[in-house]
């Protein structure tokens, strides 16, 4: 079946470094894709989103990348600091019917050292 | 501000009792989720609605039941509990406008079934 799912488990940087998280999708059918931090023993938070008809979008210290051909989804955070240490998920949400459903990948540990 | 409030936070269950979770909402939101955490599973989605009302399944529904009798609440029963619903649950609620994917997450309710 279609899924959202992480290349890495697990990506341990030093504190000013950048990190990169990615994902592969594979629903066609998802119009936006989403990247939500969760901190231990917390809710997933959100992040960032991008629609489906963009490759980039940029936040603060966050940049999204959206790449449709090779359905793939990175989220890179510049200069890491030791309160980005959480669980990553990224998310796609597929409109089926006038509905938005968030469906979730396994999600990637970040941590960094001081 | 509020926000998703989850009650309650911390659960124990025997075997074959039943509970309800309940979920709360002050943000007029029409969407809202239960998903279920598991460790390496990432967030899997139980049951969802649209709007007061109305409910739909999701990826694993079996084992549980929802209600939304009104907007702002959206409940979650285990009539039969098993220790396979041993688990992290968290409700989620966003809006309908198109522009725009993020949900809102509540921070938890940790049950454990014996």
């Amino acid at each position: 079946g279609e899924s959202v799912g992480l290349h890495l488990p697990t990506l341990s940087v030093q504190e000013g470094d950048n990190s990169i998280i990615n994902c592969a999708y594979s629903n066609s059918a998802s119009d936006y894709f989403i990247w939500y931090k969760q901190e231990s023993g917390k809710g997933p938070q959100f992040i960032i989103d991008i629609r489906s008809n963009m490759d980039k979008r940029q936040g603060q210290r966050v940049t999204v990348l959206l790449n449709k051909t090779v359905k793939h989804l990175s989220l890179q955070i510049a200069a890491t600091q030791p309160g980005d240490s959480a669980v990553y998920f990224c998310a796609e949400r597929v409109s089926a019917g006038g509905s938005y459903i968030p469906t979730f990948g396994r999600g990637t540990s970040l941590i960094v050292h001081p | 501000n509020a926000g998703v409030t989850q009650t309650p936070k911390f659960r124990v269950l025997k075997t074959g009792q039943s509970m309800t979770l309940l979920c709360a909402q002050d943000m007029n939101h029409e969407y809202m989720y239960w998903y279920r955490q598991d460790p390496g599973m990432g967030l899997r989605l139980i049951h969802y609605s649209v709007g007061e009302g109305t409910t739909a399944k999701g990826e694993v529904p079996d084992g549980y039941n929802v209600s939304r009798l009104k907007k702002q609440n959206f409940l979650l029963g285990l009539e039969s509990a098993a220790p396979s619903q041993t688990s992290v649950y968290f409700c989620a609620s966003s809006s309908t406008r198109p522009v725009g994917a993020e949900a809102f997450f509540g921070q938890g309710t940790r049950l454990t079934v014996v």
